[in-house]
């Protein structure tokens, strides 16, 4: 079946320090690759997707890029904000499968 | 601005008592969702739908059941409520195919007592 692992939280950082979240998947075929972001009492929200090999996501300074040849899809930002503190979630939905599969999640704190 | 609303944010009921959560979304989507989230166990999901009066079971649907006789509204009822149901409800839809991300409602927090 389809899974996905996500670094485990949680994650700890000073502002304007280096993010790395990582995501492995397994799946058949070619999923679609998700970050979905949810802010302390708020539902999630798309952070940014990609749909092919190679493809790489961004949104609001932060990137992932699909690689299949590792089957990963690791969130990366440059310098944090304490705006970031957040749970990040990793998640794909494969080709006919009308449900989506998550990660469990990892807690972002930025610290100022 | 496209939306998933759910029509309360924050619920007390009394163990047995029914419990009906409502979702509405103004997209056309036809995949609807109801997950729950509790920590440390991450989204799980209950319920789904692909259209209009038709229903799927996810990985937890005991318990609980659902409505869908309108495509924008899919509702999740709790017929008996139980104390190990106190949780966060998530609401979300996506368009078909599988490119197009969830979204989701602003989530129900519901406790039982």
């Amino acid at each position: 079946g389809n899974s996905v692992t996500q670094m485990e939280g949680p994650v700890t950082l000073s502002e304007e320090a280096f993010l790395t979240i990582n995501c492995t998947y397994t799946a058949t075929g070619y999923p679609s690759l998700f970050w979905y972001v949810q802010y302390p009492g708020e539902g999630l929200q798309l952070l940014l997707k990609a749909t092919k090999a190679d493809d790489k996501g961004s949104n609001k300074g932060f990137e992932a890029t699909y690689r299949k040849e590792t089957t990963s899809f690791h969130l990366e930002k440059g310098s944090v904000q304490v705006s970031d503190s957040a749970v990040y979630f990793c998640a794909l939905r494969a080709p006919n499968a009308g449900k989506s599969t998550f990660g469990d999640g990892t807690t972002l704190t930025v610290k100022p | 601005d496209v939306k998933v609303t759910q029509s309360s944010r924050y619920l007390v009921k009394r163990t047995g008592e029914k419990v009906f959560l409502e979702c509405v979304q103004d997209m056309d989507h036809e995949n609807m969702f109801w997950y729950r989230q509790d920590p440390g166990l991450g989204l799980r999901l209950i319920y789904f739908s692909y259209d209009v009066k038709m229903k799927e079971k996810g990985d937890i649907p005991e318990g609980y059941s659902v409505s869908r006789e309108k495509k924008e509204r899919f509702s999740l009822i709790l017929e008996s409520a139980s104390t190990n149901q106190t949780s966060m409800y998530l609401c979300a839809s996506h368009p078909p195919g599988r490119t197009g991300e969830l979204f989701f409602g602003e989530g129900s927090r519901l406790t039982v007592l």
